[in-house]
């Protein structure tokens, strides 16, 4: 069974700081990692999706890695601001997606 | 980029009445849609898995009788939740891949119920 492990649960950091984010996943046997972005009472935005042959994704000023035989991601946020403040997730599809219990992103001004 | 739409966005209900959330692609055929339910607070744990066609496969410790899903077509997927109780409020988030399982998943905006 596909487990999913999201550390830290939460992170407080001054506005402008990098940080990372991590996901690790025990079964590599997967077809692609999604990180996504909740706010409170919302839905999933989706952030960026790794297929299992690639290595990194970029977008903007966030970047993921994948290590698939690892079985860990990192989701690194460049200059981060108080507009990031939310829950982050990652998903692990291996044919349907488990989901880690995400970090929850405070940025101060 | 892929569009999947659930309705209704949000829905308040008497303890035993029947709810029905409808998902949506909008712009893809999915022959396997996936639900979710999210606890305050927690992550999205998967409840069972809608194929077209063919009956839904649940996962361990979801009641079938409980959560009727039908995909009736390569575009709607829905879950009825029979018989409503304050337990069962919670966010119910639908998700699609044109082409299957292994498929980019595009999520729904979600549903919020709540049982009174």
């Amino acid at each position: 069974k596909q487990e999913v492990t999201q550390i830290p649960a939460a992170l407080s950091v001054p506005e402008g700081e990098n940080l990372v984010l991590n996901c690790s996943f025990t079964d590599s046997a997967i077809y692609n990692l999604q990180w996504f972005r909740q706010d409170p009472g919302k839905g999933l935005t989706s952030l960026l999706l790794i297929q299992s042959s690639q290595r990194e994704q970029t977008s903007g000023r966030l970047n993921a890695s994948l290590d698939k035989s690892s079985g860990r991601s990192t989701l690194y946020i460049a200059a981060s601001q108080p507009g990031d403040s939310a829950t982050y997730l990652c998903a692990v599809n291996a044919g349907k997606s488990t989901f880690g219990d995400g970090t929850t992103l405070t940025v101060k001004p | 980029g892929a569009v999947v739409s659930q309705h209704p966005s949000r829905v308040i209900c008497k303890s035993g009445t029947s709810v029905k959330i409808e998902c949506r692609s909008l712009d893809f055929q999915a022959t396997t849609m996936f639900w979710y339910r999210q606890f305050p607070k927690k992550s999205l744990m998967l409840m069972a898995t809608s194929n077209e066609g063919s009956k839904a496969t649940y996962e361990q410790g979801v009641e079938k009788d409980k959560f009727l899903i039908n995909h009736a077509s390569l575009t709607l997927s829905t879950l009825t939740v029979t018989s409503a109780h304050p337990e069962d409020s919670s966010f119910y988030i639908c998700s699609a891949g044109g082409q299957g399982v292994i498929d980019t998943q595009y999520f729904g905006p979600g549903t919020r119920l709540t049982v009174l």
